[in-house]
């Protein structure tokens, strides 16, 4: 079955633990990317990877720190989380354009609660 | 700023109704227009999506409309069930962003069908 998991699916936390949210996916994408969404906000992105050790930042991504090194995992790391941090992360990947479809493929979500 | 306006924040209708959800856009670049359907404890999924080149699509009870002029499109449910209860959001995305297959979001819909 095509999925994206993530891992864990809860955390609560405290201020300045490092800690990290990994996703994997099994459907030989090359496009993977980490959101976040809070409430009256919508989902917005933080980071994302277009290919194996290529990232790039996206509209939010203080705080946050991602690797590619492998095509299939796509981890979100967050050095020192803090309150502002507390919200519900999504990650997804995407075939890439060019590809048949232009469907992106979204994990269950992390809920993250930083005290 | 926000690039998609999503209308209205909640909306409730009667089993058998048609709800629909409206969504505005401000960048002219956005060539490919999806609806994400959310329910609780889980990741959003490709609904419907539609290309500017078109101003309808229909799929099974879903249907979305596309005013290319007015920068506005929008989803209608047909003959909706109790089980179409979710969190709908529009979003947008363009290939013209340097490989970056970031989806711009709405702010959300929490539709609610009562039998």
């Amino acid at each position: 079955e095509a999925q994206v998991t993530q891992n864990p699916r809860y955390l609560i936390t405290v201020t300045g633990k490092k800690l990290t949210v990994t996703c994997s996916q099994n459907m030989n994408h090359e496009y993977m990317s980490w959101y976040r969404q809070d409430p009256g906000l919508g989902l917005r992105q933080i980071y994302y990877s277009m290919n194996v050790e290529v990232t790039d930042k996206g509209d939010v991504p203080e705080g946050y720190k991602v690797s590619r090194k492998e095509k299939r995992n796509f981890p979100l790391i967050l050095e020192s989380p803090s309150p502002n941090q507390t919200s519900l992360y999504f990650c997804a990947s995407h075939p890439g354009r060019g590809a048949s479809t232009d469907t992106q493929y979204f994990g269950p979500g992390t809920r993250l609660t930083v005290l | 700023q926000q690039q998609v306006k999503q209308s209205p924040q909640s909306l409730i209708v009667q089993k058998g109704g048609i709800p629909i959800i409206n969504c505005a856009y401000e960048n002219t670049a956005f060539d490919y227009f999806p609806w994400y359907q959310q329910f609780p404890g889980k990741g959003p999924a490709l609904l419907i999506a539609i290309r500017p080149d078109v101003s309808e699509k229909k799929e099974g009870r879903f249907t979305i409309s596309f005013n290319k002029s007015a920068k506005q499109f929008s989803l209608h449910i047909m003959d909706s069930q109790p089980g179409d209860s979710a969190t709908y959001f529009c979003a947008a995305s363009t290939a013209s962003n340097f490989g970056n297959e970031k989806l711009t979001f709405g702010t959300g819909t929490r539709l609610t069908i009562i039998p």
